[in-house]
């Protein structure tokens, strides 16, 4: 079954704009984890926001969790054409049941 | 640090026909992980390794999928007999968990993937 459901599935935007992605769960977790793949690539781990934060920054990256609205978003500032990739949340307690959703495709045009 | 590795890249099969996908984790990596990513999807976990025992194999189709971490190094994964809908990229990660209850989760490193085709 689908824990992770991204929203939305596709996002084209011009450089220097934000972007922003969400993520719906539906059962308990105990963290949850952006991932990005580039096409063709292995995924490459962004950030990790554990249950009892709410928010995260890593360089141009936002994340938030709202563990009552079964929640996350992943916020991009400053977009780049390099930022052109899917994007994944991953939710899974404490080191098992790792469920990864269908993705966000971002597009960043020049 | 070298990353995950991963062999072949690419492997195309006839249906019915087998086929064994092979992985090296990160050194030190106790966690290893097989998924299935079908285009256009994200990820499944197929079987998640702890040292060489399994942790959880819920959602791996048994009747024709078998992996193994006999050393608790590398491992293999093999399809046998293999499937029109077997066509995807088998992902191996792998990830630093110590051993216990109740710890916090780390990242997953991944490889980069072998995309199989069966036709």
């Amino acid at each position: 079954s689908q824990q992770g459901e991204e929203d939305p599935q596709a996002l084209s935007i011009q450089e220097g704009e934000n972007a922003t992605m969400n993520c719906s769960y539906k059962t308990s977790i105990n963290n949850l984890q952006w991932y990005r793949q580039n096409s063709g690539r292995g995924l490459v781990h962004l950030i990790l926001i554990r249950s009892n934060e709410r928010e995260k920054h890593s360089g141009r990256l936002r994340v938030t969790l709202d563990t009552s609205k079964k929640s996350s978003s992943l916020l991009i500032t400053a977009s780049r054409a390099a930022d052109t990739a899917s994007y994944f949340c991953a939710t899974e307690n404490y080191g098992q049941n790792f469920v990864f959703g269908p993705g966000t495709r971002l597009s960043v045009l020049p | 640090e070298a990353g995950v590795a991963q062999s072949p890249r690419y492997k195309i099969i006839e249906k019915r026909q087998s086929v064994a996908f092979w992985c090296n984790p990160i050194s030190g990596h106790a966690t290893l992980y097989w998924y299935q990513q079908i285009l256009g999807q994200g990820p499944k976990l197929l079987i998640q390794f702890q040292n060489n025992g399994v942790v959880d194999d819920s959602q791996l189709p048994k009747d024709r999928f078998s992996a193994e971490r006999l050393k608790g190094v590398d491992s293999t994964l093999k399809i046998q007999p293999a499937k029109l809908e077997d066509s995807a990229v088998y992902l191996c990660a792998s990830s630093f968990i110590p051993s216990g209850q109740g710890h916090p989760s780390y990242e997953q490193y991944f490889g980069p993937g072998t995309r199989l085709t069966v036709t």
